[in-house]
């Protein structure tokens, strides 16, 4: 089955550390993204890619880095220096063209 | 810039009654438009999408929505709720000449669904 894989699920990190969170997609899709999700905030946007090798930042993209080496892979490194990195982190993908953004299962980072 | 306004945080509804959410936007471009569900610790599901054509859109599990460019409003719509209806609900748009790919969106901040048996 074609789908966004997001791993792992739940994350837990010691204050201070670097921290990378997974996205692979098996839909030949050109665009990938990384959003946050806070609760009552919606869903804002850290980094997207348009192509391989390439990305640009989001409206959030301080404290984080993204690589895109692969069509099919777009990991998420959250840093130190991000301030309050807890949230539910969501990798989505989508193809050229309205046919739609599709979302991974979601990871859950929590700080401790 | 665009943005996307949910009304209403929350919403409850009765088993069988309408469900009603709402959605304004706003765009310098015309939109694409988008509503996602969302179940709890789980990914974001499309549940409809406007693009061009035809303004009412229907979607998955009996989901609908119409497109008003004079409202600049999307809502979803549902005749009668079901209980597995309770879920998180959001809105999001995205300029339809966004570099050949529609996937940069913007979210509302969502509507929370309950539905009382």
């Amino acid at each position: 089955d074609g789908g966004i894989t997001q791993s792992p699920k739940y994350l837990f990190r010691k204050e201070g550390q670097n921290v990378t969170l997974s996205c692979e997609q098996n839909l030949n899709h050109d665009a990938m993204y990384w959003y946050r999700q806070d609760p009552g905030q919606g869903l804002r946007l850290i980094y997207y890619s348009q192509i391989v090798n390439d990305f640009q930042k989001g409206d959030i993209a301080e404290g984080y880095s993204v690589s895109r080496e692969k069509k099919e892979s777009f990991p998420l490194t959250v840093t130190s220096a991000q301030k309050n990195p807890t949230a539910f982190y969501l990798c989505a993908s989508s193809p050229q063209g309205p046919g739609g953004t599709f979302f991974g299962q979601g990871t859950r980072l929590t700080v401790v | 810039a665009q943005s996307v306004t949910q009304l209403g945080s929350h919403v409850s509804v009765s088993e069988g009654a309408l469900v009603l959410l709402r959605c304004n936007y706003s765009s310098s471009v015309p939109p694409y438009l988008f509503w996602y569900v969302q179940y709890p610790n789980q990914g974001l599901q499309l549940l409809l999408k406007y693009t061009t054509g035809a303004t009412l859109v229907k979607g998955i599990n009996g989901f609908e929505a119409e497109f008003k460019k004079s409202e600049t409003s999307f809502h979803l719509t549902k005749p009668s709720a079901h209980m597995s209806d309770a879920a998180e609900y959001f809105c999001a748009v995205s300029p339809m000449n966004y570099g050949g790919s529609q996937g940069n969106l913007i979210f509302g901040k969502g509507t929370k669904l309950s539905v009382k048996p």
